[in-house]
């Protein structure tokens, strides 16, 4: 079965760049989603289609995608950004998710 | 503004049969758009995806759970469900409902609901 890998976790400091990477095979050939979970409270979809943010997702949310891993990153983090980030993706017509990672921001 | 609710018992014991309700509101279940999915956590875990299903009927199911799963909608009552059988302490977790847009993700999450298997 397909599988994701991610980072279980990585450390920020307030106001620096946060990068959480995501590999898997061919991963460059699909389409990935990026989602962020606070405790407690439901996934927060913050990108799709690799780059794109959803309404509301503030700009410091960015999405990369080349070769066999994908990126997420998140520039000038914040206290707020301090979550559990799981990257999606399509095999055929199953999806996966990522392990997740834990960002804390130190 | 779509929203999603997931209802259900929260406790089953070992070999029950789960049932969950995912009502939808803010937005129409038959639009062939969209699919709607479950998708659970078990505790203090990632998210696992169980299955879609599609507004025609067409169903996708993760194949580690396929042959006791069963996701069905009906669209008059803009619902659509989840039915898990032969429960073990193993299908303890949040069970989310959730819209999803194609290759756009899933856009929309019910606040999930936690279902136990305990003897």
């Amino acid at each position: 079965s397909y599988e994701l890998t991610q980072p279980p976790s990585v450390s920020v400091s307030p106001g620096q760049t946060a990068s959480i990477t995501c590999s898997g095979d061919k991963l460059g050939d699909k389409s990935t989603c990026w989602y962020q979970q606070k405790p407690g409270q439901s996934p927060v979809l913050v990108i799709y289609q690799d780059t794109k943010r959803p309404s509301g997702i503030p700009e410091r949310f960015s999405g990369s995608n080349s070769g066999s891993t994908v990126t997420l990153t998140i520039s000038g983090t914040q206290a707020m950004d301090e979550a559990d980030y799981y990257c999606q993706a399509w095999d055929s017509s199953a999806v996966v998710f990522g392990g997740g990672t834990k960002l804390t921001v130190l | 503004q779509v929203q999603l609710q997931e209802s259900g018992p929260g406790l089953l014991k070992p070999s029950q049969t789960l049932s969950l309700t995912c009502t939808v509101s803010g937005g129409s279940i038959s639009s062939g758009v969209y699919y709607w999915s479950w998708i659970r956590q078990h505790p203090g875990k990632g998210l696992e995806w169980i299955g879609d299903i599609y507004y025609r009927g067409s169903t996708f199911y993760n194949p580690s759970l396929k042959t006791r799963v069963s996701i069905s909608m009906d669209t008059s009552k803009s619902q659509f469900y989840l039915r898990l059988s032969s429960v073990t302490a193993a299908d303890t977790a949040v069970y989310y409902c959730s819209k999803g847009a194609g290759s756009s993700g899933f856009d929309y999450w019910g606040q999930g609901t936690l279902v136990t298997v305990s003897s």
